[in-house]
């Protein structure tokens, strides 16, 4: 257990539905990630917050948008979903944001889209 | 072309053998590296972490870089049924804060 926790597990819904995925961060990181895991494009990184500011983009699509609270869990909200979006959702954390530092993992979110 | 690029396999091996599953990379400004096992359905989850040129063992996980080629490796010694997973390499610039992660190597280690 990477004490990092995502809910919900599963989330089936329909094209142009809005969801919202929930990540709480390991105790005293602050640094929280968002990957997108597909088959044909494996991990690819989404967004980065520390202390509830966003610090980098990648390759995230402007119908998703994140953000982080002041008790630093991070909310992932997709919105217009395509049936492309059907992926799994990992957030991780760490403890500042350095490159040094090692991203610890949640279990997930497996989103499908009808 | 891929920032890293790994053998997606699949790779089926027989219980006790060695493993070794490899990535390259074409960013020189990378500078961690990382192995992540990731089974079915889980979370990925942190294997091995290097920095330098080398050779880094921890029990049966050695991981080795070499930064001139480009080329990181992870050899899996007495390889067990309990390996089978997917293994991911996963790297990242010093002062950066995404990981750049291949696509993953498919282990399958039998009986």
């Amino acid at each position: 257990d990477s004490g990092v926790t995502q809910t919900p597990k599963h989330l089936i819904t329909a094209t142009g539905q809005r969801v919202t995925l929930r990540c709480s961060p390991r105790s005293g990181d602050l640094s929280v990630y968002w990957y997108q895991q597909s088959l044909d494009q494996g991990l690819q990184f989404l967004i980065h917050y520390y202390n509830g500011e966003e610090r980098a983009k990648g390759n995230i699509l402007e119908r998703f948008s994140a953000q982080q609270f002041p008790d630093l869990h991070s909310e992932l909200n997709l919105s217009s979903l395509e049936l492309g979006d059907s992926a799994l959702y990992f957030c991780a954390s760490s403890v500042t944001g350095g490159g040094q530092e090692t991203q610890y993992f949640g279990p997930g979110t497996r989103l499908l889209v009808l | 072309q891929k920032e890293v690029e790994q053998d997606p396999g699949p790779l089926s091996v027989p219980e006790g053998a060695i493993v070794s599953l490899n990535c390259t990379y074409s960013n020189s400004a990378f500078q961690y590296f990382m192995w992540y096992r990731q089974y079915s359905r889980k979370g990925p989850e942190l294997l091995m972490y290097t920095y330098s040129s080398g050779n880094k063992e921890d029990g049966r996980f050695t991981a080795q870089v070499d930064k001139s080629s480009k080329y990181i490796s992870l050899f899996i010694r007495d390889s067990q049924p309990s390996d089978s997973a997917t293994y991911l390499c996963a790297m990242i610039t010093g002062g950066g804060n995404k990981l750049t992660f291949g696509t993953g190597t498919q282990l399958k280690v039998e009986l």
